[in-house]
């Protein structure tokens, strides 16, 4: 793949279900970064992977949240019961050296 | 603690004049300097970077300026022109620990 991609790309959801957003990084890319957007806002750092562990999950905004990332690629982003204020674009970036490469973000909408 | 504070928050300018966003850092240890372009819809894009071992970096109509003893840098878009209205990050790394601004939404109106 060329890019960083991001699935799904919208996901509407009811108040107190479960979601699962997924990232894939650029093949080879070691690092990879989940961060939440909301309207209008900047970037929320949530949690940072070097290869399969997360040395950084200082951005997590409760333990309803929790990432994983297998086998050095493909990495989710679980939240559980969510809540409306959850709702945002969830974007993903990998990266090799210093610079970041984004996803075009999954939105998300707790009704 | 907000370790790169960005300037301003939002942005008018017009068609061919010269926009400028600020940002200033904390952190000495920080050893790349990038800023991001966002479309709306998009995800943040890399549009220039800079090291703190130069002053300045061109590409094009974008400049970035760096003034390490003061802690800051800066970029320049030179020319503005609507189809560089999006929002703008500064970022300030080291390694693989990257810390983000707030971001710069910027209009370009004709």
């Amino acid at each position: 793949g060329a890019g960083v991609s991001q699935s799904p790309s919208n996901k509407v959801t009811e108040k107190g279900k479960d979601v699962e957003l997924r990232c894939d990084p650029i093949s080879g890319h070691t690092a990879l970064y989940w961060y939440r957007q909301s309207l209008g806002q900047g970037l929320e750092f949530l949690i940072y992977f070097q290869g399969n562990s997360a040395p950084d999950k200082s951005g997590l905004p409760s333990d309803r949240f929790s990432a994983e990332r297998t086998g050095g690629s493909v990495s989710t982003l679980t939240i559980q019961r969510t809540q409306q204020e959850d709702s945002a674009v969830y974007l993903c970036a990998s990266s090799a050296q210093e610079t970041q490469y984004f996803g075009p973000g999954t939105r998300l909408l707790v009704l | 603690q907000q370790q790169v504070k960005q300037s301003p928050q939002s942005l008018i300018v017009q068609k061919g004049g010269i926009s400028i966003i600020n940002c200033a850092y904390e952190n000495t240890a920080f050893d790349y300097f990038p800023w991001y372009q966002q479309f709306p819809g998009k995800g943040p894009a890399l549009l220039i970077a800079i090291r703190p071992d130069v002053s300045e970096k061109k590409e094009g109509r974008f400049t970035i300026s760096f003034n390490k003893s003061a802690k800051q840098f800066s970029l320049h878009i030179m020319d503005s022109q609507p189809g560089d209205s999006a929002t703008y990050f500064c970022a300030a790394s080291r390694g693989q620990k990257v810390t983000f601004g707030i971001g710069t939404k910027l209009q370009v109106i004709p």
